[in-house]
C-alpha cells in the first residue's frame, strides 16, 4: 500500500467551477497534511496545510481532512486559468520530518 | 518562510560523469531534504541531510552514489555520480525550518546523455 494516494485522473474543469481532489494516506497516526501546487516546469509550492478533523478555508481553496478515514481532499472554488497545474498531497508521517507524496493529480481550468 | 538558492537550475552530462548540485538557505535549519522527480512522476525522498553528521538515505538510494555534504546549518549539496540515462530528473532541495511550512528549492533539471 502507498504511503499517499492520489488515483484521480486528469481533471478538466470549466472556468469558474469547482475542482474537487482527493488523497488517501496509510499511516493512521499522521498528523500533518499538505497541498502543493506545481506548475510545468516549477518546483511546488504550498498551498495549504492542515493539522485538524474538519475544513480549513484561505481563500478560494479549502482543504478538508477526516482522520477517520485517513482521507484528505482540496476544493478549488471559481477555478481560473491560472490554477491548470498539478496538485500533490502530502503527508508528514508519524514520528518523522520528512514529506511522503502523492503522484499528483494535473488540473485544466478550461476558459 | 525561507528561501532557498539552488543551482544549477539545469545541465546536460555524459554518462559516466558527476554533477554536484547546491542549496543555499537564507536562514538556519536542522534538517534538508533532497528530493527526486522522475519525468511524469511526483517527489521521492532521496535522503535528509543534518549537520555535523551522516546523511540518512532512503531505501534504494545509496551513499556511493548520492553523496550528500552539509558543512553548515545553511548549505548543503548533493552530487550524483557515475551518472546514467536513469538519473535523468529533476532534483529539488526541501528544508521546513517551522517544523510546519516545507519550502523547495527552484530545482536542477538533469538530462544524461
Amino acid at each position: 500500500q502507498k504511503e499517499v494516494e492520489q488515483n484521480s485522473g486528469p481533471l478538466s474543469v470549466p472556468e469558474g467551477a469547482i475542482a474537487s481532489l482527493n488523497c488517501t494516506y496509510s499511516d493512521r497516526g499522521s498528523q500533518s497534511f499538505f497541498w502543493y501546487r506545481q506548475y510545468s516546469g516549477k518546483s511546488p509550492e504550498l498551498i495549504m496545510s492542515i493539522y485538524s478533523n474538519g475544513d480549513k478555508e484561505d481563500g478560494r481553496f479549502t482543504a478538508q481532512l477526516n482522520k477517520a478515514s485517513q482521507y484528505v481532499s482540496l476544493l478549488i472554488r471559481d477555478s481560473q486559468p491560472s490554477d491548470s497545474a498539478t496538485y500533490l498531497c502530502a503527508v508528514k508521517p508519524e514520528g518523522n520530518n520528512r514529506l511522503a507524496f502523492g503522484k499528483g493529480n494535473q488540473v485544466v481550468v478550461i476558459p | 518562510s525561507a528561501v532557498i538558492s539552488q543551482k544549477p537550475s539545469r545541465d546536460i552530462c555524459q554518462r559516466g560523469t558527476s554533477l554536484t548540485i547546491q542549496c543555499q538557505v537564507d536562514s538556519q535549519v536542522t534538517m534538508m531534504f533532497w528530493y527526486r522527480q522522475q519525468p511524469g512522476q511526483s517527489l521521492t525522498l532521496i535522503a535528509t541531510a543534518n549537520q555535523g553528521s551522516e546523511a540518512t538515505y532512503e531505501s534504494g538510494f545509496v551513499i556511493d552514489k548520492f553523496p550528500i555534504s552539509r558543512p553548515n546549518l545553511t548549505f548543503s549539496t548533493l552530487t550524483v555520480s557515475n551518472m546514467s540515462p536513469e538519473d535523468s530528473s529533476i532534483y529539488l532541495c526541501s528544508v521546513d525550518p517551522t517544523g510546519e511550512s516545507y519550502t523547495f528549492g527552484s530545482g536542477t533539471r538533469l538530462t544524461v546523455v
